[in-house]
């Protein structure tokens, strides 16, 4: 596979459940994000990878909690979110850093009941 | 804090039409990228422009950075149903890692 996978494409989950989300590249490239991505707001930075040490942690709340085991992969583990917290939750990859841009992944569409 | 503002927000258009997007801010930018996003996918990186003034041509997309590097626009000619989507600008600062700004977005309908 080439480019940016994340699993799943769609997830449910109750507000006391635990879940994670995966995101995989295949690009070689060196830094690795989370955005946020809720109707008519632009793209909220979450968590930012380099090197696989968190360089930017955006005041995100703790119930989401990143985990970046290697350059290729990278995981948000959530728990007892809110409803609020439903939205696209999208990975991305660079290679310089932000400034020849960042390949995505399709998002996972999280929905909190 | 760094904004960039997109224009117009909502664009619905007859296909065969050209339209133009703008994206302006008062920062400067190191580089300026374009995307674009279709319904339940991530954004798609089109092009990146680095240099004042720089103008690139992706088939029937025109894209061009302002002198000053602050500035950006987004031609597009004879517009196809295909090019619905969201086109989101965002512009880096030097060799940060996630300080890309991003703007709002403009939503372009395309009816055949």
């Amino acid at each position: 596979e080439t480019g940016v996978t994340q699993t799943p494409r769609h997830l449910v989950m109750g507000m006391t459940n635990k879940k994670s989300l995966k995101c995989e590249q295949h690009l070689g490239h060196n830094a690795m994000y989370w955005y946020k991505q809720s109707a008519k707001k632009p793209l909220e930075l979450m968590f930012v990878y380099s090197l696989e040490e968190r360089v930017e942690n955006n005041s995100v709340p703790s119930r989401f909690s990143p985990e970046c085991p290697n350059s290729s992969h990278l995981f948000l583990h959530l728990h007892t979110l809110q409803p609020e917290d439903s939205a696209l939750y999208l990975c991305a990859s660079s290679q310089e850093a932000d400034y020849y841009g960042y390949t995505f992944g399709s998002g996972t569409r999280l929905t909190v009941v | 804090t760094q904004l960039l503002e997109q224009s117009p927000q909502f664009l619905s258009i007859q296909e065969g039409e050209n339209l133009t997007v703008y994206c302006n801010s008062s920062s400067v930018f190191s580089s300026l990228q374009w995307y674009r996003q279709e319904p339940g996918e991530g954004p798609v990186l089109l092009v990146t422009v680095v240099t004042g003034g720089e103008v690139k041509k992706l088939k029937r997309l025109t894209f061009q950075f302002g002198d000053a590097r602050k500035d950006s626009s987004l031609h597009i000619t004879a517009a196809q149903p295909g090019d619905t989507g969201l086109y989101l600008c965002a512009g880096a600062i030097g060799t940060s890692y996630g300080k890309l700004t991003f703007g709002q977005g403009t939503i372009l309908t395309v009816h055949p």
